[in-house]
């Protein structure tokens, strides 16, 4: 079974540009959950989607929004952006039967200037 | 809510040592806890879970981890370590039967030299 495929790997934006960041999750796999990763602050959660609805959001402004699509397929979008954006974006997702347990992939390097 | 420490941010270790990683736990609820390790340019990859039932819990690549409720900590161990196993630890907390959104800690970067 493939794993989480994340698209694009790296991106490079200038401030005040949009970005939008693409997330397949594991074939069956109805729950999609997007992270923030920086040196500063780690891993903070954004949001997660479930059935094409955010059940679940963290504290972010905002710019930071996603969407999930009727394959379970997740887009994130981040608009207006700031040199404090750059960051890894990871997307993880999850089982049916194993809510509990989230399986990541490779993340989107997003370099903002 | 919960939170996590991780109580070092560096742990370097010889190759063929053991090694202890230390994560404690803050949380009003009962709790589900993970290690994850991400490897350099790569996304977290789960080790091992505690759900629920013994408090020891195997993973994967020779690794485990206690829950102690009275100490609220979830170390992990691994008796003998590899160049290989070099990568951040995360430790992560989530309300048992809740909305299975991960709490992490800051992570341990895990140094194994020759």
């Amino acid at each position: 079974k493939a794993g989480v495929t994340q698209t694009p790997r790296y991106l490079i934006k200038t401030r005040g540009q949009q970005v939008t960041l693409s997330c397949s999750p594991i074939s069956g796999h109805r729950s999609v959950s997007w992270y923030q990763q920086t040196p500063g602050q780690g891993l903070q959660f954004l949001f997660e989607y479930f059935s094409e609805t955010q059940r679940n959001k963290g504290n972010f402004p905002g710019r930071f929004s996603g969407r999930q699509f009727s394959n379970s397929r997740s887009e994130m979008n981040v608009s207006t952006l700031e040199l404090g954006d750059s960051a890894l974006y990871l997307c993880a997702s999850s089982p049916p039967d194993g809510a509990d347990t989230q399986y990541f992939g490779p993340g989107t390097r997003l370099t903002v200037l | 809510a919960q939170s996590v420490t991780q109580l070092d941010s560096q742990v370097p270790v010889f190759e063929e040592a053991p090694v202890e990683l230390r994560c404690n736990y803050s949380s009003s609820v009962s709790v589900y806890l993970f290690w994850y390790v991400q490897y350099p340019n790569q996304g977290l990859q789960l080790l091992l879970k505690y759900l629920s039932g013994s408090t020891l819990v195997k993973g994967i690549n020779g690794f485990e981890a206690e829950f102690n409720k009275s100490q609220t900590s979830f170390h992990l161990r691994k008796p003998s370590v590899h160049i290989s196993d070099t990568a951040e630890y995360f430790c992560a907390v989530s309300e048992a039967g809740g909305s299975y959104i991960p709490t992490f800690g800051r992570g341990t970067s895990l140094i194994v030299h020759p």
